[in-house]
């Protein structure tokens, strides 16, 4: 497809499960961001992928959330043992450059995750 | 560390008035500076960017924002407004050049106009 695409749109998973969301970027697309965006609230940075690189994990809130682009393409966002507070809207974006502030982003759709 | 503030969290318009949200951000050094909107059921997209040069920048849809450096601001307009730009729009901020480019957002500003 043409845009950043991203599955599922909507998952729900009960209190203590772990889940995977995957992000599709723009083919070609050098770098890869992941973003947390609660009720309410803008979206909030998590990790960066350079390629298959991951460069800055900074803003994963704990050690539960993991994430990995094994191949420089599609890219996969772990969460275990998942909690309440998890529950949000997590955001998929890729730029075509590396490293590079002015590029801009392109987001996908997103995937609501709900946690019971 | 770097913020943004959007000072409106809902703003309701009639249709062809005048659209004016703010925007203030929180950083010490050059900035990259966006508007991104979301349309109901959509992603967000890039509405306009400002990296350097004229601080009057003109976006899609007939949006504009002006870059203020002395008010750390980056106010997003709009002469009149139609229905369609019923959406939520995010004023964001990153470091530019070579650094990876991490957007830091505001927390958005919902704009719903009636037709």
């Amino acid at each position: 497809g043409a845009g950043v695409s991203q599955s599922p749109r909507y998952k729900v998973a009960k209190r203590g499960q772990d889940v995977a969301l995957r992000c599709d970027p723009i083919s070609g697309h050098v770098s890869l961001f992941w973003y947390q965006q609660a009720l309410g609230q803008g979206p909030e940075f998590l990790t960066y992928f350079q390629n298959e690189a991951q460069l800055d994990k900074s803003g994963l809130p704990s050690d539960r959330f993991f994430a990995e682009r094994p191949e420089g393409s599609v890219s996969t966002l772990k969460i275990q043992r998942t909690q309440q507070e998890d529950s949000a809207v997590y955001l998929c974006a890729s730029s075509l450059l590396p490293g590079n502030g002015n590029q801009p982003q392109h987001f996908g759709d997103g995937t609501r995750l709900s946690i019971l | 560390a770097q913020s943004v503030s959007q000072h409106n969290h809902h703003v309701i318009l009639s249709e062809a008035a005048s659209l004016e949200l703010g925007c203030n951000y929180s950083y010490g050094g050059t900035v990259n500076l966006f508007w991104y909107v979301q349309y109901p059921g959509q992603h967000l997209q890039l509405l306009l960017k400002y990296f350097s040069g004229d601080p009057l920048v003109k976006g899609i849809k007939g949006f504009e924002a002006e870059f203020i450096k002395s008010k750390f601001s980056f106010n997003l307009r709009k002469p009149s407004v139609q229905w369609s730009d019923t959406a939520e729009y995010f004023c964001a901020v990153n470091s530019p050049g070579g650094s990876q480019g991490n957007l830091i957002f505001g927390k958005g500003t919902k704009l719903s106009v009636k037709p």
